[in-house]
């Protein structure tokens, strides 16, 4: 498979609970990118690697979001402790280089209830 | 402000129909410019970038004026299948290349 893929596509939780996502990029693209979206909006930076260094946050990621990316290959974002308000598509892209288009997985749905 | 500002849409327009969208971004650093399309559902997929000199895919042509920070998407002899969300998104190239995406503008595109 040639494309970002994202696991799992949906989960529901209860609010307080953790949860993790995972992605797994492209094979050769040594930046990674997560994204979040809600309803009615653009996708919203949340984090960059590259390779396993995590070299940017955005200040939407609170400290119950960790992100990171072991060995430079998959990505994990984890949410400790989910808020109704966490419940977005999270979204994970990668790409080659600066200037290189990013390639987006499916994403990851999540419902807080 | 918001960063990119989009049409907020929706547009309904009949088969055929030619349909502009607009956008304005408000970062004079930002250095490229793209449109994305998104499927109910589904993620961003790229459509086209956007250059100064204007640039044509086939029906859809895009368009950036850097001096009024104004960006363009034409769609001419709309398809049903061109029903979706259409994202305005700009970057920088320092640091992180993050992408900056608008709200997007929903398309309906009827038979």
């Amino acid at each position: 498979d040639t494309g970002v893929s994202q696991n799992p596509r949906h989960k529901i939780t209860k609010r307080g609970q953790n949860v993790t996502f995972r992605c797994d990029p492209i094979s050769e693209h040594n930046r990674l990118y997560w994204y979040r979206q809600t309803l009615g909006q653009g996708p919203e930076f949340l984090t960059y690697f590259q390779n396993e260094a995590q070299l940017e946050k955005s200040r939407l990621l609170s400290d119950r979001f960790s992100a990171e990316r072991p060995k430079g290959s998959f990505s994990t974002l984890e949410i400790q402790r989910t808020e109704q308000g966490d419940s977005a598509m999270y979204l994970c892209a990668s790409s080659l280089a600066a200037g290189n288009g990013y390639t987006f997985g499916s994403g990851t749905r999540l419902t807080v209830v | 402000r918001k960063e990119v500002e989009q049409d907020p849409g929706p547009f309904n327009v009949p088969e055929g129909a030619t349909v502009a969208f607009n956008c304005t971004y408000s970062n004079s650093a930002s250095q490229s410019f793209f449109w994305y399309r998104q499927d109910c559902r589904k993620e961003p997929k790229l459509l086209m970038s956007v250059y100064s000199s204007g640039n044509e895919d086939g029906r859809f042509t895009a368009q950036l004026n850097r001096a009024s920070q104004y960006i363009s998407l034409l769609i001419r002899d709309s398809k049903l299948s061109d029903s979706a969300t259409y994202l305005c998104v700009v970057t920088s190239l320092a640091g992180s290349y993050q992408l900056t995406f608008g709200k997007g503008t929903k398309l309906s595109v009827i038979p």
